[in-house]
């Protein structure tokens, strides 16, 4: 069963503009982590923010944490052609160990 | 310093046929793990491993068999193929659990059952 709900499906921009993908989980976590998929390649990871954790930056990705609303985003800045992509969140099952649960992602189109 | 290196690539079985999927991790990971992907469906588990000569179920196990036999190698057995078999297959391995350390994945294999 799928921990992470990604929202929205999918999404189109243009270069310059920011990008904002929302994640819902249903159960208490200790992380959430947020990886990218190029087509026809493997996952990436981007981020990993902990449960104590509000808000965490690297480049130009911003993620934030909400417990309370069970809640994640990613936020692309300025977004660029090399950004299009699928963006999954991730989270610890409760069930296989601590394995990863996988959203069905967000597809981001950045056209130039 | 390859990372995660699966194979084949690609393969096309015919039903009832059997095939090994082979990954290999050259960063000493522990943990070690299968994953495939489907159109709407995002990335479900199908086995994992915590170590050397343990394996244990995911999500979705049935119809596929795992080992561990060294800690580098992990390797995904499909005894009878089965067309619901049709996916992408991704090796994925961690230093250790995920609560402190991301995945680093493998490129994937694209299976076919006919």
């Amino acid at each position: 069963s799928q921990q992470g709900e990604e929202d929205p499906q999918a999404l189109s921009i243009q270069e310059g503009e920011n990008a904002t993908m929302n994640c819902s989980y249903k159960t208490s976590i200790n992380n959430l982590q947020w990886y990218r998929q190029n087509s026809g390649r493997g996952l990436v990871h981007l981020i990993l923010i902990r449960s104590n954790e509000r808000e965490k930056h690297s480049g130009r990705l911003r993620v934030t944490l909400d417990t309370s609303k069970k809640s994640s985003s990613l936020l692309i800045t300025a977004s660029r052609a090399a950004d299009t992509a699928s963006y999954f969140c991730a989270t610890p099952s409760n069930q296989a160990g601590t394995a990863l649960i996988f959203g069905k992602g967000t597809t981001l189109s950045v056209s130039s | 310093n390859a990372g995660v290196t699966q194979t084949p690539k690609f393969r096309v079985l015919k039903t009832g046929q059997s095939m090994t999927l082979l990954c290999a991790q050259d960063m000493n990971h522990e943990y070690m793990y299968w994953y495939r992907q489907d159109p709407g469906m995002g990335l479900r588990l199908i086995h994992y491993s915590v170590g050397e000569g343990t394996t244990a179920k995911g999500e979705v196990p049935d119809g596929y068999n795992v080992s561990r036999l060294k800690k580098q190698n992990f390797l995904l057995g499909l005894e009878s193929a089965a067309p619901s078999q049709t996916s992408v297959y991704f090796c994925a391995s961690s230093y250790r659990g995920s609560s402190n350390y991301g995945y680093t994945f493998g490129s994937g294999t694209r299976l076919t059952v006919v």
